[in-house]
């Protein structure tokens, strides 16, 4: 089965530092993926990547950046975390046609 | 842009009810639709698609039909269970980076 791998299950940050989450997955997918998912908001994109070394922003990029300097790992950045991005963040990754997402086990970030 | 409209919920639901949760889009061409599932404290998980008008996905005894002209996409199952409890969102692909759209997503809760 492809797994996609998020480094962390739970974090915790305060307010101003730089944080990194991680995410790495083994069925060597082009496509990467950044959501965060919020309740009554449901998930919207952060960032996307579909090579080594490209990046697309998504629908909400301010506040984040994003790293994808190997094909299986794609890092998503917060330069100074806000408490308005405390959140779920979800990875996830895609092949060629059309087969859908697989999504890590997210992250549950909390900025204090 | 696209966009995809479902009911936030919570839908409650007796065991052994039939289900329906209604799904609609707003897209330019043709996308490919899905339905993904998320259980409590987990990522997402890829149910069914379907990728061309009339097509019916189908996993798990969940079904959806993809309704070009009431650019619909509901899912339907017979007989849920407790275990069916989940998250369910309705999404839609762009097919250029197989960048998706989601809904809001759809709480299911199962009572015995």
């Amino acid at each position: 089965d492809v797994k996609v791998t998020q480094s962390s299950r739970y974090l915790v940050k305060r307010t101003g530092e730089k944080v990194f989450l991680e995410c790495v997955q083994d069925m060597d997918h082009e496509n990467m993926f950044w959501y965060r998912q919020d309740p009554g908001l449901g998930l919207r994109l952060i960032y996307f990547s579909y090579d080594v070394k490209m990046k697309e922003k998504g629908d909400i990029p301010e506040g984040y950046s994003v790293s994808r300097e190997k094909k299986e790992r794609f890092s998503l950045i917060l330069e100074s975390a806000s408490t308005n991005q405390t959140s779920m963040y979800l990875c996830a990754s895609s092949g060629p046609g059309i087969q859908g997402y697989t999504f890590g086990s997210g992250t549950r970030l909390t900025v204090v | 842009g696209d966009s995809v409209t479902q009911m936030e919920g919570p839908v409650t639901l007796s065991e052994e009810a039939f289900l329906t949760i209604n799904c609609t889009y707003t897209a330019t061409g043709y996308p490919s639709l899905f339905w993904y599932v998320q259980y409590p404290g987990e990522g997402l998980q890829l149910l069914l698609k379907a990728t061309k008008a009339d097509d019916k996905g189908s996993n798990k005894g969940f079904e959806a039909t993809y309704r070009k002209e009431t650019t619909s996409f509901h899912l339907e199952k017979g007989s849920v269970q407790v275990s069916d409890s989940a998250v369910y969102f309705c999404a839609l692909s762009d097919i250029g980076y197989q960048k998706v759209t989601f809904g809001i997503g759809t709480k299911l809760q199962v009572i015995p």
